[in-house]
C-alpha cells in the first residue's frame, strides 16, 4: 500500500468542465509535488510545495491551479483544459526540501483524459 | 543544470538473462542518483539510490547499480531477469532538492 494516495484514479472531462485531482500523503512529509507524465515525454515537474507554501511553478498554464491546505493534502484544480493535457498526473511527497538527500515517493497517479 | 540520459528506450531480454539498463549523468557537483520503476498503470516506485556512500548500491527485487564517476554512469543491473521485472525504469538525478528524470527505458522479458 502506497503512502501517497491519489483520487480519482481515472477522470474523463470535457474542455469546459471544472474538476479537481486530490492527493493525500500518510508519511509525515513536509514537501509535496505534482508531476505530469505524457507519452513520449520525460516526467515534467509542475509544482512544488514545502510546508504548504508553493516554492516552484514550472511554467505551468493557469488552467492548472494547485492548492495545498495542509502538509498532508494537495489538490490540482483543472478548468478549461485542452486535449493535449491528457496525461497521467502523479503526486509525490518527500520528507523535507532542506534534507541533503530528498527521496521522493510517488502515488499511483490519476489518468486524465480531456475530450 | 544536471541531467540524465538513458541509453535505449526499449530493452528486451530473455527470462533468466542479465538485465542491464544504462544511465549517464551530467552534473557539476557530486550527484545524488536514483532509479525508479513503474509497473503498468501504477506510479513510480523507488528501486535504489546513490548518496555518495558505497559506489555499489543494492536495491529491491534483486537490482543493483554501480556509480562510476570516471564514466559518469549509474547503470542498473540484475543477474537474472524475471517475468515480473517487465516495466518502465527511470533514472533520475537530484537537483536543488528536486528530481530530474531521464526519458525512461521500457524493459520487456521474453519467456
Amino acid at each position: 500500500e502506497t503512502g501517497v494516495t491519489q483520487t480519482p484514479r481515472h477522470l474523463v472531462m470535457g474542455m469546459t468542465n471544472k474538476k479537481s485531482l486530490k492527493c493525500e500523503q500518510h508519511l509525515g512529509h513536509n514537501a509535496m509535488y505534482w508531476y505530469k507524465q505524457s507519452a513520449k515525454k520525460p516526467l515534467e515537474l509542475m509544482f512544488v510545495y514545502s510546508l504548504e507554501e508553493r516554492v516552484e511553478n514550472n511554467s505551468v498554464p493557469s488552467r492548472f491551479s494547485p492548492e495545498c491546505p495542509n502538509s498532508s493534502h494537495l489538490f490540482l484544480h483543472l478548468h478549461t483544459l485542452q486535449p493535449e493535457d491528457s496525461a497521467l498526473y502523479l503526486c509525490a511527497s518527500s520528507q523535507d526540501l532542506r534534507a541533503p538527500v530528498n527521496t521522493i515517493y510517488f502515488g499511483e497517479g490519476s489518468w486524465l483524459t480531456v475530450v | 543544470a544536471q541531467s540524465v540520459t538513458q541509453l535505449g528506450s526499449h530493452v528486451s531480454v530473455s527470462e533468466g538473462a542479465l538485465v542491464l539498463l544504462r544511465c549517464n549523468y551530467s552534473s557539476s557537483v557530486p550527484p545524488y542518483l536514483f532509479w525508479y520503476v513503474q509497473y503498468p498503470n501504477q506510479g513510480l516506485q523507488l528501486l535504489l539510490k546513490y548518496t555518495s556512500a558505497a559506489t555499489l548500491v543494492k536495491g529491491i527485487n534483486g537490482f543493483e547499480a554501480e556509480f562510476k564517476k570516471s564514466e559518469t554512469s549509474f547503470h542498473l543491473t540484475k543477474p537474472s531477469a524475471h517475468m515480473s521485472d517487465a516495466a518502465e525504469y527511470f533514472c533520475a538525478v537530484s537537483e536543488a532538492q528536486k528530481l530530474v528524470f531521464g526519458q525512461g527505458t521500457r524493459l520487456t522479458i521474453n519467456p
